[in-house]
C-alpha cells in the first residue's frame, strides 16, 4: 500500500520556470489538498479538492494552479515559478467528501517536495 | 478567522525529562476538531491524535499525554520521560466549521539530548 506519493522529491528552477509537482494516492480518498512548509510558518493550505473535478482556493492559491480529473491525481502547477515558491511541498490526502468532516479526517501525508527557485 | 499559536519556536532538554508543548487558538465556532502532527528529521508528517470541541477529557496514550482546556482556549501536549527518538518538530491543527479548512501552528522543534 503506497500510500500518498509525492514526485519529484527534489527540483532546482530558474525564475520563470514551469513546473509540475506530482501526487497521487491509492486509499482512494475523496480529499486531497496541498500545503507548502516554510520555516516558522507552519503549513499552509495552497489548493484543496474534495473529488474529482472539485478545487477549491486555500490561504496562499496565487501563482499556483491545480485539477482534478481523477480521484487518484491532485497535480499542483507552477506556472512562472518565482523565489517566494522556493519551500517544501506536501501533499496529503483523507477520506471524506466536503466541508469540516473531510477536513476533520486524519489526513495521510506525503514524504514532501523540495523546491527551489533561483 | 481561525488562528493557533505555538509560542515555542524551538524546546531543547535532556532525556528522561519530561517536556510540555504549548498550542493556544483562536476560533468562533462551537465545533471544530484539534489534531497534533509530527515531523521527525525523515520529514513525514505523522498523526498523533484528534480532538473535537465536545470532548475536553484529556487523553494518555504511552509516555504522551494531552491536555484540552477551552477555557484557555489551549490542547498542550506532554511528553513524559523524554527520548532521542522523540526529536521532531510538532504541529498543532485546528478546523472549524465557518472556515471548513485545517489552519497549522507555526511548529515547535524539539531536540532530546542524551
Amino acid at each position: 500500500n503506497a500510500g500518498v506519493t509525492q514526485t519529484p522529491k527534489f527540483q532546482v528552477l530558474k525564475t520563470g520556470q514551469s513546473m509540475t509537482l506530482q501526487c497521487a494516492q491509492d486509499m482512494n480518498h475523496e480529499y486531497m489538498s496541498w500545503y507548502r512548509q516554510d520555516p516558522g510558518m507552519g503549513l499552509r493550505l495552497i489548493h484543496y479538492s474534495v473529488g474529482a473535478g472539485i478545487t477549491d482556493q486555500g490561504e496562499v492559491p496565487n501563482g499556483y494552479n491545480v485539477s482534478r480529473s481523477t480521484t487518484e491525481d491532485f497535480p499542483l502547477r507552477l506556472l512562472s515559478a518565482a523565489p517566494s515558491q522556493t519551500s517544501v511541498y506536501f501533499c496529503a490526502s483523507s477520506s471524506g467528501t466536503g466541508g469540516l468532516r473531510s477536513g476533520a479526517n486524519v489526513l495521510t501525508f506525503g514524504a514532501g517536495s523540495r523546491l527551489t527557485v533561483l | 478567522a481561525q488562528k493557533v499559536t505555538q509560542a515555542q519556536t524551538e524546546i531543547s532538554v535532556v532525556e528522561k525529562e519530561d517536556v510540555t508543548l504549548d498550542c493556544v487558538y483562536e476560533t468562533r465556532d462551537t465545533t471544530y476538531y484539534l489534531f497534533w502532527y509530527k515531523q521527525p528529521p525523515s520529514g513525514e508528517l505523522v498523526f498523533l491524535i484528534r480532538r473535537n470541541s465536545f470532548d475536553e477529557q484529556n487523553e494518555i496514550s504511552g509516555r504522551y499525554s494531552w491536555n484540552f482546556q477551552k477555557s484557555t482556549s489551549s490542547f498542550n501536549f506532554t511528553i513524559t520521560a523524554s527520548q532521542v527518538v522523540d526529536s521532531a518538530v510538532y504541529f498543532c491543527a485546528l478546523i472549524g466549521t465557518s472556515y471548513g479548512k485545517l489552519t497549522f501552528g507555526q511548529g515547535t522543534i524539539l531536540t532530546v539530548h542524551p
